[in-house]
């Protein structure tokens, strides 16, 4: 049983187009971050949330945690090929600094 | 560039081989992560090192073990490899092992096990 579930696993969609991804858990997270993967490159942290209810804007992305902090969407507005990648929810596990990931949204955005 | 560096970047080798990885953190950052990153699987944490100590163990097979020597850099052995062992393996770093702060990851090394 994965700690964090995302969903959908996979989408392809056309350039303009506007999608949420979904980060869900049982359990109640002290913060949570998102990350972008790019092919052939390491994650990239895009946010961390820390807050119930916290809602974050970069560009045409909007990040919201959960008010019960257990879970958190990522919305993209007017998708562009360049958002294509995997995108990864994380939460830290214990206090040494590790995180735990969810097995990812792998996001295709055609021209 | 995350200032995380990682080589090989490419591995192909044999079962029953053994095979080291080596990670570079960023300038300061006293925490290094290894990670493994397979499809079926995802982004599994393996283990952390903080400043030449073992910090957090994750599910780490026996037959791989790593350190960190005394310059920060860290090196993860994988031995008696399995075709299974075929992965992305991610190291990262981070200045504070407390969190939750950020974590950089390298490129990666593709391991690939014949």
């Amino acid at each position: 049983t994965q700690l964090l579930e995302q969903s959908p696993q996979f989408l392809s969609i056309q350039e303009g187009e506007n999608l949420t991804v979904y980060c869900n858990s049982s359990s109640v997270f002290s913060s949570l971050q998102w990350y972008r993967q790019e092919p052939g490159e390491g994650p990239v942290l895009l946010v961390t949330v820390v807050t119930g209810g916290e809602v974050k804007k970069l560009k045409r992305l909007t990040f919201q945690f959960g008010d019960a902090r257990k879970d958190s969407s990522l919305h993209i507005t007017a998708a562009q090929p360049g958002d294509t990648g995997l995108y990864l929810c994380a939460v830290p596990s214990g206090n040494t600094g590790k995180l735990i990931f969810g097995q990812g949204t792998t996001l295709q955005v055609k021209p | 560039d995350s200032g995380v560096t990682q080589t090989p970047k490419h591995l192909i080798t044999a079962t029953g081989q053994r095979v080291t990885l080596r990670c570079s953190p960023r300038s300061g950052d006293l925490s290094v992560y290894w990670y493994q990153q397979s499809l079926d699987q995802g982004l599994q944490f393996l283990i952390q090192y903080y400043n030449g100590e073992e910090r957090a163990k994750g599910n780490i097979l026996e037959r791989f073990s790593a350190q960190q020597f005394p310059d920060l850099h860290s090196e993860l052995n994988l031995s008696s490899l399995e075709l299974g062992d075929s992965a992305l393996y991610f190291c990262a770093s981070s200045p504070d092992p407390g969190g939750p702060g950020e974590l950089f990851f390298g490129e990666g090394s593709r391991l690939t096990v014949l």
